[in-house]
């Protein structure tokens, strides 16, 4: 198993459609985090998570939710996106919080809103 | 406001060297990353610098200096392998990482 699993890889959504990406990984890690990747434009950190507690929101719009059920797992919950929303959506994760240094990520979810 | 530096593409021939540099501007400084992008890939990590001086870990070394608010990623012997996108990233005061936009490495045989 990788260390970060993203599903899905691609993913073509209407604005009115509802979706979400789904982020698992397999190191034991305790931080997880959403990156927002664009073309030519530094990586965005959207949310972050700590011992399942969010610890960071960028002033993201709420048309992205994020969840994190248990330290393994985090969702992305997507709904009435604009097109500027297609990005490649990368999650990560890390022993602890960013004091650590040293990001794992997964190969990310390219996103294309319609 | 917070701000890295690197130049946007990099052509390079097999074989060679290449230097690729991240100059930063950031509200204090707990280290730099470099990372490494194949299209269509994760991110992976190359290397962390928080003392000045020059980090050598096979055919990739990465310098800092801190007064200078500089670093560079050397690349030696280069293979094909290599075209990739390079991302300089600086942990802040607040050990929020700051990114750069990417060097995007273009390798010819």
């Amino acid at each position: 198993e990788t260390g970060v699993t993203q599903t899905p890889r691609h993913l073509v959504m209407g604005m009115t459609n509802k979706k979400s990406l789904k982020c698992e990984q397999h190191l034991g890690h305790n931080a997880m985090y959403w990156y927002k990747q664009s073309a030519k434009k530094p990586l965005e950190l959207m949310f972050v998570y700590n011992f399942k507690e969010q610890t960071e929101n960028n002033s993201v719009p709420s048309r992205f939710s994020p969840e994190c059920p248990n330290s393994s797992h985090l969702f992305l919950h997507l709904h009435t996106l604009q097109p500027e929303d297609s990005a490649l959506y990368l999650c990560a994760s890390s022993q602890e919080g960013l004091t650590t240094g040293e990001l794992f990520f997964g190969e990310g979810s390219r996103l294309t809103v319609l | 406001g917070q701000n890295i530096d690197q130049p946007t593409e990099m052509t390079a021939t097999e074989g060679a060297i290449v230097q690729i540099n991240c100059t930063y501007q950031t509200s204090g400084f707990n280290g730099l990353f470099w990372y490494q992008q194949h299209a269509g890939e994760a991110p992976t990590f190359l290397s962390y610098n928080v003392l000045d001086g020059l980090e050598e870990k096979g055919r990739f070394s990465s310098f800092l200096s801190r007064s200078k608010g500089y670093s560079y990623l050397l690349l030696k012997e280069l293979q094909m392998k290599d075209s990739a996108s390079y991302l300089c990233a600086v942990s802040d005061s607040n050990y929020q990482l700051i990114w750069g936009a990417g060097t995007k490495l273009i390798i010819k045989p």
